[in-house]
């Protein structure tokens, strides 16, 4: 079993920069990927092998991958951006997701 | 324009057994894994399953291991999952989930909008 942890929430005001963490066990030799998931819609990707992203997903949209920890940055965050936030690994052809982060913009 | 549309959930006793079933359309059906991914209410995502795009490979989440089974047919541009002794907190939202390559490992890039699962008696 592989174990990703993240915080349950996060703030951050219009405008300003969000940080979501996920940590794992040294989770920067594998790639993470992060989906976004609005209230009753499925999940959407926004970032994939750590720092790329796909077509049609915003440039405020980034990511990192180092150590124990991948970070999703939204840069400039909007209203819009308000949503479920996941991270994803994967471990011996098995998957796994962190437990989501709640993103409050207000 | 890939779609996946999901079918088969529905109410169901604890310990019976239940198909899902997924069609997809729009891309080249062999050429992907496919996955089941899914949400409790009110919960997370949990990966369930995959299997390569010309069924060679499986892999099942441990909470399932032993009591699901995923399959394809190719032919059908199809995808199943038979679940059986079933639990109450097996009780989710189960997404079919496309892969973007043809064994596990990489990014799921298309989803379905769920099928319902209830496990109650």
């Amino acid at each position: 079993s592989y174990e990703l942890t993240q915080p349950p929430s996060v703030s951050v005001s219009p405008g300003q920069t969000a940080s979501i963490t996920c940590s794992g066990d040294k989770l920067g030799d594998r790639y993470a990927y992060w989906y976004q998931q609005k209230p009753d819609q499925s999940p959407v990707l926004v970032i994939y092998q750590d720092t790329k992203r796909p077509s049609g997903i915003p440039e405020r949209f980034s990511g990192s991958n180092s150590g124990n920890t991948a970070t999703l940055t939204i840069s400039g965050t909007q209203a819009m951006d308000e949503a479920d936030y996941y991270c994803q690994a994967w471990a011996s052809s098995t998957g796994f997701f962190g437990g989501g982060t709640k993103l409050t913009v207000l | 324009e890939v779609q996946l549309v999901e079918s088969g959930g529905g109410l169901v006793q604890p310990g019976r057994s239940l198909r899902l079933s997924c069609a997809g359309s729009g891309f080249t059906f062999d050429d992907y894994a496919m996955h089941w991914v899914r949400q409790a209410p009110g919960k997370g995502l949990e990966w369930v399953s995959y299997i390569s795009g010309n069924s060679a490979k499986t892999g099942y989440a441990d909470s399932v291991k032993g009591r699901f089974t995923i399959s394809r047919d190719n032919a059908k541009n199809s995808l199943s999952l038979q679940m059986n002794s079933l639990r109450a907190d097996d009780t989710a939202l189960y997404y079919c989930v496309k892969g973007t390559i043809a064994v596990a490992g990489e990014r799921f890039d298309s989803w379905g909008q769920g099928t319902l699962v209830t496990v109650s008696s």
